[in-house]
């Protein structure tokens, strides 16, 4: 069980352009999902929290006209990159907390590499 | 000072032997706490979860948590090439919305 899974697992795309990164937990709901990116060797930075139905709560620093959230349904958080630059590039991961769990565990989808060319 | 702090490493053990990982944080309000594994390339597993002052057991891995010391550790028994890794520590405050704060990680080696 807790499998998250996301798509796609691995975008090229050329600089100006958007891309969409979904992340669904395929056997529970969950009414919060986070956003991380990493760099090599470095650890996860938080980008934002998605809440369904309400907007994100982005982590300071981070733009969010240019990382936009959406969480439509209990199983789905999308984040798309809007017109995105070579620096954008990174190792993207979402992660899910199962809804009415005692435990605040979260489980991590298998990441998403994004390189902007 | 880092919220969660770990030592990047590398950690290098015999296959056999018991490693240990540390983490100390700095909010002590923080009430539970998780060890990720994550192998190079891929995204962190979840292998670990504590909350109470003590020690959790699982298989090979026993979590160890001091509050009072602010202090959290992963011993990992009888140590095999395939649990080499890097090893996340993170530390989660339940009035932040349940958000997972990192340490940098311990890059763990395990030698045949």
């Amino acid at each position: 069980g807790a499998v998250v899974s996301q798509h796609p697992s691995r975008v090229i795309c050329k600089s100006g352009t958007s891309v969409k990164i979904e992340c669904r937990s395929l056997d529970f709901q969950a009414t919060t999902m986070f956003w991380y990116r990493q760099f090599p060797k470095k650890s996860l930075m938080l980008m934002a929290t998605s809440n369904e139905g309400s907007k994100a709560t982005y982590e300071q620093g981070v733009e969010k006209d240019k990382f936009l959230i959406n969480h439509a349904s209990l199983t789905l958080s999308t984040l798309t990159v809007t017109s995105a630059h070579p620096e954008d590039s990174s190792f993207y991961i979402c992660s899910a907390r199962p809804t009415g769990h005692n435990s605040y565990e979260q489980y991590f989808g298998p990441g998403t590499r994004l390189t902007v060319t | 000072q880092k919220e969660v702090e770990q030592n990047s490493g590398p950690l290098s053990v015999p296959e056999g032997a018991i490693a240990s990982l540390n983490c100390t944080y700095s909010d002590r309000v923080s009430q539970s706490f998780f060890w990720y594994r994550q192998y190079s390339g891929k995204s962190p597993e979840l292998i670990m979860s504590i909350y109470s002052n003590g020690d959790k057991e699982d298989g090979r891995f026993t979590a160890q948590l001091n509050k009072a010391s602010q202090y959290v550790s992963l011993l990992i028994r009888d140590s095999q090439p395939s649990d080499s890794a890097t090893y996340l520590c993170a530390a989660q405050n339940y009035n932040q919305g349940g958000k997972l704060i990192f340490g940098q990680g311990t890059e763990l080696s395990v030698k045949p």
